[in-house]
Formats: C-alpha cells, structure tokens, sequence
C-alpha cells in the first residue's frame, strides 16, 4: 500500500522569506501523481501544485515549487516571498494507478507565516 | 471560474435526524468523491462514483450513510440516523479521468455539528 509521510507537523517562517514543506512517499508504481494541497482556516482545500511522475522538470506555480525526487521518493514544496495569505495546514498527496482513483494524504504539516 | 459546490456549508442537527449533504461537480468531470475530515482520523475516503456509478463505498459506514448520484450534476450523502461521532467537516471532490490519472478538486465542505 501506497505511504505518505509529513515529517514536520508544524513550520514557521519570515514573512517575505522562504520555507520548504518536506513530503516523503512509499510506492512501487511508477505512473503516479503527487499534490500538494492548502487547507486555511476556511477549511476548504485547495489544490496548490501537481507533479506527473513522468515528467523529470520540477511544476512550478507562482511562488510555490517543488523539489521531485523521484528515485528518494520524494516531494518537497518550496514557497518563496511568503506571505500572510500562505498561512494554512499543508497535505501532500499521492495517486496511483493501482489505487484507482484513491488519494492517500498525508498527515500534513502546519504553516505559520510570521509579519 | 468552475468549482466545486456544495450545500449546507454548515448544519446543526440533533441525534437521530437525517442528515443530506449536496454536491455539484464540476462540469465535465466525470468522477465524484464523498471525503470526511476529523481531528483524529484526518482526511478519510468515504465513496466514489465514475460516470454516476459508484464505484468504491467501503470507506462509509453502511448502517446509516448513502451517497448517491441521481444526475451528473448532483451527488448526494445521506446520514440516517446521525450520531455525534458523524459530526465532521465532509467535503465533495470531483475530477475527470481521461487517459492519464486525474486531479481532485475540492468543494468548500459541508461542516456538521450533530448535538
């Protein structure tokens, strides 16, 4: 069964500075898609960025980025000139053929940007 | 702008009511899923439907849930008899599968209080 994993329940950072939210996943499938999702206080989730596992180039929306690592299992989201509106709880997410069309999230890690 | 909606976007309700939850996918998008979000459990799948016919219901509780798709553009989640453990934020997703995986889109959840 696919895994995955948020190691850092909590991240803080400078408003106008950048932080990288770490996303590590445990597959053996080798088509898949990875998400990163932003959930604000609003509690409406929000797709953030999106990572075809075929593609080698690293997605790019804006200000937020991420580090793919295919063959480390993993998926980092960077954010650059954080601002206040960043603020929210972070989910990664995996989907796999084999898992039909089944998100496994993970725990997710929370943002604080401070002014 | 295409989103997902969803009615109530809040219910208070007492044990034992009935309790249906709306959802309107996206359009287009040819899959719908029903997800519920707790402190203690995280974001769990409850069912899926493809084309309006579901596909994966082993996430809901069979008692007292039914989710249902009387039309391609609304899906339904019922809870009969509601208890206070149901009480959660439920979200709607929808996507399309074509060729390749999809992406889910989320609605901005209904969130239920059951006293």
């Amino acid at each position: 069964a696919q895994t995955v994993t948020q190691s850092q329940p909590e991240m803080s950072v400078q408003e106008a500075e950048t932080v990288t939210l770490s996303c590590t996943y445990d597959t053996s499938e080798s088509d898949y898609y990875l998400f990163w999702y932003k959930q604000p206080p609003s509690r409406q989730m929000i797709l953030v960025i999106r990572q075809e596992a075929y593609k080698q180039q690293n997605a790019t929306e804006n200000r937020f980025s991420v580090n793919f690592q295919k063959a480390a299992k993993s998926f980092s989201l960077k954010i650059s000139d954080s601002q206040l509106g960043d603020a929210a709880m972070y989910f990664c997410a995996y989907n796999g053929r084999t898992s039909g069309s089944r998100l496994t999230f993970g725990e997710g890690t929370q943002l604080t940007v401070n002014p | 702008d295409a989103r997902v909606t969803q009615t109530p976007r809040h219910k208070v309700t007492e044990m034992g009511q009935e309790v249906t939850m709306r959802c309107q996918p996206i359009l287009g998008h040819n899959t719908v899923f029903w997800y519920r979000q707790t402190m203690m459990q995280g974001l769990e799948l409850l069912a899926y439907f493809r084309n309006r016919a579901p596909l994966d219901d082993s996430g809901m509780p069979k008692d007292r849930f039914s989710a249902e798709m009387p039309d391609a553009t609304l899906a339904t989640l019922k809870i009969q008899p509601s208890e206070p453990r149901d009480s959660a934020v439920y979200f709607c997703a929808s996507g399309f599968l074509g060729r390749g995986l999809e992406t889910q889109y989320f609605g901005p959840g209904t969130r239920l209080l059951v006293l």
